[in-house]
């Protein structure tokens, strides 16, 4: 047990929906990660947050958003679904934004129909 | 930009095989160096790491040498288990304004039969 808590493990929506996913970071640590996993692209990196602010971006696409609470968990919201988004999203957590290892959830599986 | 490059899967070996997994990395500076595995159904979870030049990371009979001159850290087991069957990622932290972000190869299923 990595100590990140996401939830819910499973999702299946309908295209044009919308979609929130949750994530409570390791006691302790400040900085969130999400990524996506797809077969065909791997493990993307979306977006860091630290400390309740945004740190970082990657290929996060603009129907996508998060944010991270006072209380540092952290919810990526997914908007105007297409079935290309279907894949795990994964949600990691460090105690610092340094060069440091990273400790992952167990991951949400969206399936977009 | 810096980057991971790992080898293909899925590697097959049987139980007690000798095992590598290659990873090379492409970097500006100097950075941390990691190999995650992911058992199915799971999340990643760190299996090893070296932080500088020459620091070899070793953990469950698995290791993996940080070799500047090569700029590789290739993952080494010597008897593999079926237990060992899971999907490996190579990793490094790029630095992205001020912060780094942990960036991983695109993993290496191993598949061990008995």
């Amino acid at each position: 047990d990595s100590g990140v808590t996401q939830t819910p493990k499973h999702l299946i929506t309908a295209t044009g929906q919308r979609v929130t996913l949750r994530c409570s970071p390791r006691s302790g640590d400040l900085s969130v990660y999400w990524y996506q996993q797809s077969l065909d692209q791997g493990l993307q990196f979306l977006i860091q947050y630290y400390n309740g602010e945004e740190r970082a971006k990657g290929n996060i696409l603009e129907r996508f958003s998060a944010q991270q609470f006072p209380d540092l968990h952290s919810e990526l919201n997914l908007s105007s679904l297409e079935l290309g988004d279907s894949a795990l999203y994964f949600c990691a957590s460090s105690v610092k934004v340094m060069n440091t290892e990273a400790f992952f959830g167990q991951g949400t599986r969206l399936t977009v129909v | 930009g810096d980057s991971v490059t790992q080898m293909e899967g899925p590697v097959t070996l049987s139980e007690e095989a000798f095992l590598t997994i290659n990873c090379t990395y492409t970097a500006t500076g100097y950075p941390s160096l990691f190999w995650y595995v992911q058992y199915p159904g799971e999340g990643l979870q760190l299996l090893l790491k070296a932080t500088k030049a020459d620091d070899k990371g070793s953990n469950k009979g698995f290791e993996a040498t940080y070799r500047k001159e090569t700029t590789s850290f290739h993952l080494e087991k010597g008897s593999v288990q079926v237990s060992d069957s899971a999907v490996y990622f190579c990793a490094l932290s790029i630095r992205s304004g001020g912060s780094y972000i942990p960036t991983f190869g695109r993993g290496t299923s191993l598949i061990v039969h008995p």
